[in-house]
């Protein structure tokens, strides 16, 4: 079974700083897919982004970028420039490649504030 | 387009009471699920839908009964819940071939 780990159970930075949350997963699998979920005021999931595991290139978008590294099995998440809005919940998942089923594994996740 | 449609936001029910969620999308996933989250915990997932029919169910408790009429239109349909199944019920969807879960933002349910 796969497992996702979040170590930062609370993590608070200024705005306009960078942060970086922490992400570990275990799996036998060889294809699968990562991801960043953010969940502000507890409500909807929205993407921020995510990883294909054949792929070596770490995926960015905008101001969110990734450092996948999959020998260690690890997928952290920076944000540059934080801003207010990015204070939310955020969610690491892994799912494994289309197989069906399509389940997608939850890290326990990690309180971000941004602070004026 | 990456709409997922919740109906109602807010839902406060007796242990005795029948009441309906409601997920509606019009992006052409076949495939629907419904997860479960507690408050400062992670999504559950629940079931899964793929072409109106239940792939999964996750060992869910039969108070709790999924239904998929189309393609566009996943219902849960509650009965008989108890205090513990307060929680927020999100919904989502994928087109088939793609990897991407697109979220509602949920129905807050309160089972008094």
């Amino acid at each position: 079974a796969q497992t996702v780990t979040q170590s930062q159970p609370e993590m608070s930075v200024q705005e306009a700083e960078t942060v970086t949350l922490s992400c570990t997963y275990d799996t036998s699998e060889n294809n699968y897919y990562l991801f960043w979920y953010k969940q502000p005021h507890s409500r909807q999931m929205i993407l921020v982004i995510r990883q294909e595991a054949y792929k070596q290139q770490n995926a960015t978008e905008n101001r969110f970028s990734v450092n996948f590294q999959k020998a260690a099995k690890s997928f952290s998440l920076k944000i540059s420039d934080s801003q207010l809005g990015d204070t939310a919940m955020y969610f690491c998942a892994f799912m494994k490649q289309r197989t069906g089923s399509e389940k997608l594994v939850f890290g326990k996740g990690t309180k971000l504030t941004v602070n004026p | 387009d990456t709409e997922v449609t919740q109906t109602p936001k807010h839902l406060v029910m007796g242990m005795t009471n029948k009441k309906s969620l409601k997920c509606e999308q019009h992006m052409g996933h076949r495939a629907m699920y419904w997860y479960k989250q507690k408050a400062k915990k992670p999504p559950e997932l629940m079931f899964v839908y793929s072409y109106e029919k239940l792939s999964i169910n996750e060992s869910v408790p039969s108070r709790f009964s999924p239904e998929c009429p189309n393609s566009s239109l996943l219902n849960l349909h509650l009965h008989a819940l108890q205090p513990e199944d307060s929680a927020l019920y999100l919904c989502a969807s994928r087109r088939t071939g793609e990897d991407i879960q697109y979220f509602g933002a949920g129905t807050r349910l309160s089972v008094l």
